[in-house]
């Protein structure tokens, strides 16, 4: 089975800041997905970025990169010049290739933007 | 708009009082899941169908019950609701069961619902 860990519940950071939130997986699959999602307080599960583990290249979107380490099963999040509308809930997930599409989440971790 | 719709956003009922979210997307999407997210645990699947007249059970089955008539729809039901399915839920869907093409899943806006 599958789990994704988040081990930060929490984290604070000063505007224009860059913030990383770190996540771990464990699988025995050789080719899945990793995604971020935020959770604003509106409830909307809105997705950040993706990454294909058969990619080498982290991918990146506008001020939202990872850091995928496949070997260490490691996928963090590194959000750059932090901004108000970046304090959200983070979930970290993960679904194996050819699978049901079953999301597994992390417990997430809570981001506040301070101004 | 693309979208997938829940309702109702917001019930508070009571034990034992039979209820259904209804979750509807316009997408085309074969594929249709329905989550549940609960402090310090994330999301957890409950059902899932890869298509009309074809669901599974997820991770977290227990009280609930689904169906799939229609493309677009996708209720779940709790026959019997308790204290412990108070929760906030989520319906998602995507394009291509197994195949993950756009590596996406579409959520709705979810629903919270409180079991007095």
């Amino acid at each position: 089975a599958q789990t994704v860990t988040q081990s930060q519940p929490e984290m604070s950071v000063q505007e224009a800041e860059t913030v990383t939130l770190s996540c771990t997986y464990d699988t025995s699959e050789n080719n899945y997905y990793l995604f971020w999602y935020k959770q604003p307080p509106s409830r909307q599960m809105i997705l950040v970025i993706r990454q294909e583990a058969y990619k080498q290249q982290n991918a990146t979107e506008n001020r939202f990169s990872v850091n995928f380490q496949k070997a260490a099963k490691s996928f963090s999040l590194k959000i750059s010049d932090s901004q108000l509308g970046d304090t959200a809930m983070y979930f970290c997930a993960f679904t194996p290739l050819g699978g049901n599409e079953k999301l597994t989440f992390g417990t997430g971790t809570r981001l506040t933007i301070i101004p | 708009e693309a979208q997938v719709t829940q309702n109702p956003r917001y019930l508070i009922t009571v034990t034992g009082k039979k209820l259904t979210v209804t979750c509807s997307q316009n997408m085309n999407h074969e594929y249709m899941s329905w989550y549940r997210q609960d402090p310090g645990l994330g999301l957890r699947q409950i059902y899932y169908s890869m298509n009309v007249e074809v669901t599974d059970k997820g991770d977290v089955p227990e009280g609930y019950k689904v169906s799939r008539k229609e493309k677009r729809n996708f209720p779940l039901i709790l026959e019997s609701p308790s204290p412990n399915q108070t929760s906030l839920y989520f319906c998602a869907s995507s394009l291509y069961p197994g195949r993950f093409v756009t590596g996406e899943l579409f959520f709705g806006e979810g629903s919270r619902l409180t079991v007095l």
